[in-house]
């Protein structure tokens, strides 16, 4: 069953626009991580925020994370084409195990 | 390092017919994952292996999905006999043995049933 669910589902923005997308999910967790797919490839690991983080950075992406809501939201700032992808968060249970992906957001930047 | 492995990129058969995927993970991750993503869908779990044992394969159709990891190292992944809703990507990844590793994946063997 999933545990994240991220919206939007499908976004489109211009180059050099920011671009924000969120994750819910329903259960407690250990840590809550953020992948993105390129058409026809496998999923990348970007960026992963613990149970006890609020916000965590990384050149420029931005997650944050509220347990009390459980929600996290993922910034990209400054996009570019490149970032054209879908992006996924992905879940795991208290024991780090059970990784779980939410039906993903897919993100158009247009030059 | 060398990344995930997979092979065949892309497998079309005809329904009732079995196909085998294979997977090699990266050097000393001890967990694999086989996923199924479905076109537009996020990956769903298969099956996760730690070493050569099954930890989770709740979710595997075992009537017609089956898996093993020789050796807990590489590992196949079978379908017999497949239906028209097996079509979809199948993606292997691998994990360290550590709490908050990040799943490496390979970029997935492309199904289609016909």
């Amino acid at each position: 069953s999933q545990q994240g669910e991220e919206d939007p589902q499908a976004l489109s923005i211009q180059e050099g626009e920011n671009a924000t997308m969120n994750c819910s999910y329903k259960t407690s967790i250990n840590n809550l991580q953020w992948y993105r797919q390129n058409s026809g490839r496998g999923l990348v690991h970007l960026i992963l925020i613990r149970s006890n983080e609020r916000e965590k950075h990384s050149g420029r992406l931005r997650v944050t994370l509220d347990t009390s809501k459980k929600s996290s939201s993922l910034l990209i700032t400054a996009s570019r084409a490149a970032d054209t992808a879908s992006y996924f968060c992905a879940t795991t249970d208290n024991y780090g195990q059970n990784f779980v992906f939410g039906p993903g957001t897919r993100l158009s930047v247009l030059p | 390092e060398a990344g995930v492995a997979q092979s065949p990129r892309y497998k079309i058969i005809e329904k009732r017919q079995s196909v085998a995927f294979w997977c090699n993970p990266i050097s000393g991750h001890a967990t694999l994952y086989w996923y199924q993503q479905i076109l537009g869908q996020g990956p769903k779990l298969l099956i996760q292996f730690q070493n050569n044992g099954v930890v989770d394969d709740s979710q595997l159709p075992k009537d017609r999905f089956s898996a093993e990891r020789l050796k807990g190292v590489d590992s196949t992944l079978k379908i017999q006999p497949a239906k028209l809703e097996d079509s979809a990507v199948y993606l292997c990844a691998s994990s360290l043995d550590r709490e908050g590793s990040p799943l490496h994946f390979g970029n997935g063997t492309r199904l289609t049933v016909t």
